[in-house]
């Protein structure tokens, strides 16, 4: 059963630090998906790539957050410096591409303090 | 952009019962409807879909309906479990991108 992983599952952190989280799409799979969960704004898109080339970024703050795909089986999304604001549940989701499937991986919980 | 309501917010249901959660979007060109479960401290796992050319799709207890001219859909759960516990999101797309509603706490009371 093909699954998307996700590292670190935890990360508590200082306020200024950077922060960089990881995730491994399913194979085979082409569209690549960044969310961030809170209870305050629910899932929200960040970024996401197609083809390892991301389409879309609106959803990130750009001074401090990054994405890329250095390869087709590596996902990150960086946060450089962090900021209390930032704590949440950051998932990442992969799709075959052909269709809208997209199927999360186990997150990661950021706190910052 | 793409607007989702989901309704309700929270929904308590006796063990056996129905429980039933609607969502309305805003963009017409809209054509791909999941449905997410997601329970405490878990990934959002999908549970079922539905896409533009098709009315209604059931999957065992689960069921989706779709109307696209008023441009809400609904997903139905029948002879509700203690483990249907959860919160359930629906989502809307016209390209990769998906639009999510807020969110419905499913409570089933055994």
């Amino acid at each position: 059963d093909a699954r998307v992983t996700q590292t670190p599952r935890h990360k508590v952190t200082e306020m200024g630090q950077e922060v960089t989280m990881r995730c491994q799409p399913i194979l085979g799979h082409n569209t690549v998906f960044w969310y961030r969960q809170t209870m305050m704004q629910g899932l929200e898109l960040l970024a996401y790539f197609r083809n390892r080339a991301p389409l879309d970024d609106s959803g990130m703050p750009k001074d401090r957050f990054s994405a890329e795909m250095p390869d087709a089986t590596l996902a990150t999304l960086k946060i450089q410096p962090s900021e209390p604001r930032d704590s949440a549940v950051y998932f990442c989701a992969s799709g075959p591409g052909a269709s809208y499937e997209q199927y999360f991986g186990p997150g990661t919980r950021l706190t910052v303090t | 952009g793409e607007n989702v309501e989901q309704h309700p917010s929270t929904l308590s249901v006796q063990e056996g019962d129905s429980a039933v959660i609607k969502c309305t979007y805003s963009d017409s060109a809209s054509n791909y409807f999941p449905w997410y479960k997601q329970e405490l401290g878990k990934r959002p796992q999908l549970i079922i879909d539905i896409r533009s050319n098709v009315g209604e799709k059931k999957d065992q207890r689960i069921a989706v309906t779709l109307n696209k001219t008023a441009k809400h859909f609904s997903l139905h759960i029948t002879e509700t479990q203690p483990e249907d516990s959860a919160v359930y999101f629906c989502a809307s797309a016209g390209s990769y991108q998906l639009t999510f509603g807020k969110g419905t706490k499913l409570s089933v009371i055994p």
